[in-house]
């Protein structure tokens, strides 16, 4: 199946410090991308959805000044925390979609811990 | 919400036994998929069963699709160590482009 993958895997960082996290699809062009976030033996909350060239929808709840996506090329979306704090540690995890056909598969990444001290 | 309830949250069982979780949405939906994640990890994509479908195999897992009922269960026959791990259902609505929504999720663990 395709390969998407994360980088960092894992990040500890300063309260007030803002971190990025990358995601790439490897073997194929991602029209879309997904980032979800994972609180500790919880499940996974989509955060927002973005789309190749354009801004990125976020979901209910989802601060979009303080959660910043760029997802500039068909390969690569970034996540950014911006004054991050120690609410914000949790395990985020992005996804990516290569078609428009309804019902095709998500492929995951492995997933970047934040831990915000 | 759209978020899918999943039962049992956790389930222990000895090895080459059965697991069976239980899933269930409150919306229409253009597919449901399973996944794994193993503590602290990414996830693993098990098989994806369409609106239309109503069983689908694959190699030990078994899903099932009751889209009157709202609800689907994975099926593991004659479990192994190896497959303690959490498993999560997640739907795409049928209302939005892609946007999938995870279940709770069960904690499965496989006693040797």
């Amino acid at each position: 199946g395709a390969v998407v993958s994360q980088h960092p895997s894992r990040v500890i960082c300063k309260s007030g410090t803002s971190v990025k996290i990358e995601c790439r699809s490897l073997d194929f062009q991602a029209t879309t991308m997904f980032w979800y976030r994972q609180f500790p033996k919880q499940s996974l909350m989509l955060m927002a959805t973005s789309n190749e060239g354009s801004k990125a929808t976020y979901e209910q709840g989802v601060e979009k000044d303080k959660f910043l996506i760029n997802h500039a090329s068909l390969t690569l979306s970034t996540l950014t925390v911006t004054s991050a704090h120690p609410e914000d540690s949790s395990f985020y995890i992005c996804s990516a979609s290569g078609t428009i056909e309804r019902g095709d598969t998500q492929y995951f990444g492995p997933g970047t811990r934040l831990t915000v001290l | 919400s759209q978020q899918g309830e999943e039962d049992p949250q956790a389930l222990s069982i000895q090895e080459g036994e059965n697991a069976t979780m239980n899933c269930s949405y409150k919306t229409s939906i253009n597919n449901l998929q399973w996944y794994r994640q193993n503590s602290g990890r990414g996830l693993v994509h098990l098989i994806l069963i369409r609106s239309n479908e109503r069983e689908k195999h694959s190699g030990r897992l078994r899903v099932t699709l009751d889209t009157s009922k709202k609800s689907s269960s994975l099926l593991i026959t004659a479990s192994r160590a190896a497959d303690t791990a959490s498993y999560f259902c997640a739907t795409e609505g049928s209302g939005g482009y892609q946007k999938v929504t995870f279940g709770t999720g069960t904690k499965l663990q496989v006693i040797p």
